[in-house]
């Protein structure tokens, strides 16, 4: 089965860009989508299509998707992003990654 | 304002059937829009269900297929979820969420606020 792997954690300090990567196989021949997801709160989509960020969502989130990785970055990263995010694709069926918690320093 | 809710039973008991209910408000579930399940065990990450269109055509991931039925009651604008079955291993924080579409390129626009289902 298809797999979406993640690094555990990220650190990243107070308005600077983090970067959260998503490796599979072929990923860039896929759409990847993100979601951001609070403690105690439902997961919230941040970007679609690779690119495309919802209504509402802040112009600081920003995708990309090459190659083996996609890659969601947060840029001038505050304190309410402070989250686990999850990429999500699609082979035969919706498969989500493994997860990253960021944390802002 | 679309809005998804999750009823159900927050306690199962081993080899029973786990049965949940998404009311959707603010949106016409006959819509041209999917409406799926998604679970999180506890400490862990997310994993799809199944997903569902109004027109009855489901969808359900292949190793949980033997086990999920998705189910849809449009004159209540509902959608159901059964697992049969459910073990420990099926313990976790059920989510129902809309899609604008199934397959390559959708994605979980709207979700529900979740409900804990412990299996024990």
């Amino acid at each position: 089965s298809y797999e979406l792997t993640q690094p555990p954690s990220v650190s990243v300090s107070s308005g600077q860009t983090a970067s959260i990567t998503c490796s599979g196989d072929k990923l860039g021949n896929k759409y990847a989508s993100w979601y951001q997801q609070k403690p105690g709160q439902s997961p919230v989509l941040v970007i679609h299509q690779d690119r495309k960020r919802p209504s509402g969502i802040p112009e600081r989130f920003s995708g990309s998707n090459s190659g083996n990785t996609a890659t969601l970055t947060i840029s001038g990263t505050q304190t309410m992003d402070e989250a686990d995010y999850y990429c999500q694709a699609w082979d035969s069926s919706y498969v989500f990654g493994t997860g990253t918690k960021v944390t802002v320093l | 304002q679309v809005q998804l809710q999750e009823s159900g039973p927050g306690l199962v008991k081993p080899s029973e059937t786990l049965s949940l209910t998404c009311t959707v408000s603010g949106y016409s579930i006959s819509g041209d829009d999917y409406w799926g399940w998604i679970r999180q065990p506890p400490g862990k990450g997310l994993e799809w269900i199944g997903s569902l269109y109004h027109s009855g055509s489901t969808y359900y991931k292949p190793s949980l297929k033997s086990r999920v039925s998705i189910s849809v009651d449009i004159p209540k604008n509902q959608f159901s979820l059964r697992l049969t079955s459910v073990t420990a291993a099926d313990t976790a924080v059920y989510y129902c969420a809309r899609s604008g579409d199934y397959g390559e390129g959708s994605a979980f626009d709207i979700w529900g606020q979740g409900t804990m289902v412990t299996v024990s």
